[in-house]
């Protein structure tokens, strides 16, 4: 029973350019949050998506992000147009449903750096 | 607007000392609290879970405990380890119908010296 699949593990773009995050959940789980830890920093909620339906996307920043959860594949978070700033460890993590009962699961993150 | 604070940022021991990483939140409304572990350049390890209506739960060497009046928590680590050397979270869940993230305090990085 794989864990949650995030990939690419590293990730290196220059300024402008566009990066793209994947996000397998668990198998069974519908339910996919992301999280993003800047460098020396906490993890920060972004967004929380259901199959193809945004949930809550209160803590993504207001440009160039943009996240999907099709009905078919993965999840992903989109960056345009990256800067430096953008340089961080962004999880995913996954759950059977949005539910408080029911446990996050974490993937091991994609470390964007920008150059 | 839900803060978690972690105290201390870093804390280095020598192996065999028990040791206590300390949680407070602003907002007593949670429905659980979570530690987890952070490896460097890794992922997130769940340790231990602690619903609101419960006061501790212990795992192995580790016990953690919940005062949601108070707004804290505390993970206790027993005769530590240099494998135990990693960062350490809290991450609270408000009381929420829908949605239920997670929010992180900034972590305690420990070093246990051999």
């Amino acid at each position: 029973n794989a864990g949650v699949m995030q990939n690419p593990r590293h990730l290196v773009r220059r300024r402008g350019q566009e990066a793209r995050l994947r996000c397998s959940p668990m198998k069974g789980h519908s339910h996919v949050y992301w999280y993003r830890q800047l460098p020396e920093e906490g993890l920060k909620f972004m967004v929380y998506l259901q199959k193809e339906n945004i949930i809550d996307e209160s803590g993504m920043p207001k440009e160039r992000f943009s996240a999907e959860f099709p009905k078919e594949g993965p999840s992903i978070l989109r960056i345009q147009q990256v800067v430096r700033g953008d340089s961080a460890a962004y999880f995913c993590a996954s759950s059977h449903s949005g539910a408080p009962t029911y446990e996050q699961y974490f993937g091991p993150g994609t470390r964007l750096t920008v150059t | 607007k839900q803060e978690v604070t972690q105290i201390p940022a870093a804390l280095s021991v020598p192996e065999g000392e028990n040791l206590v990483l300390n949680c407070s939140f602003t907002d007593s409304a949670i429905y659980n609290l979570q530690w987890f572990r952070q490896d460097p350049g890794k992922g997130l390890t769940s340790l231990l879970l602690i619903q609101s209506s419960q006061r501790e739960q212990t795992s192995g060497r580790l016990n953690a405990s919940l005062d949601k009046s108070s707004g804290r928590s505390t993970l206790y680590i027993a005769a530590s380890q240099p494998g135990d050397s990693a960062t350490y979270l809290c991450a609270v869940r408000l009381e929420e119908t829908s949605g239920s993230r997670l929010t992180f305090g900034e972590g305690t990085q420990l070093t246990v010296n051999p």
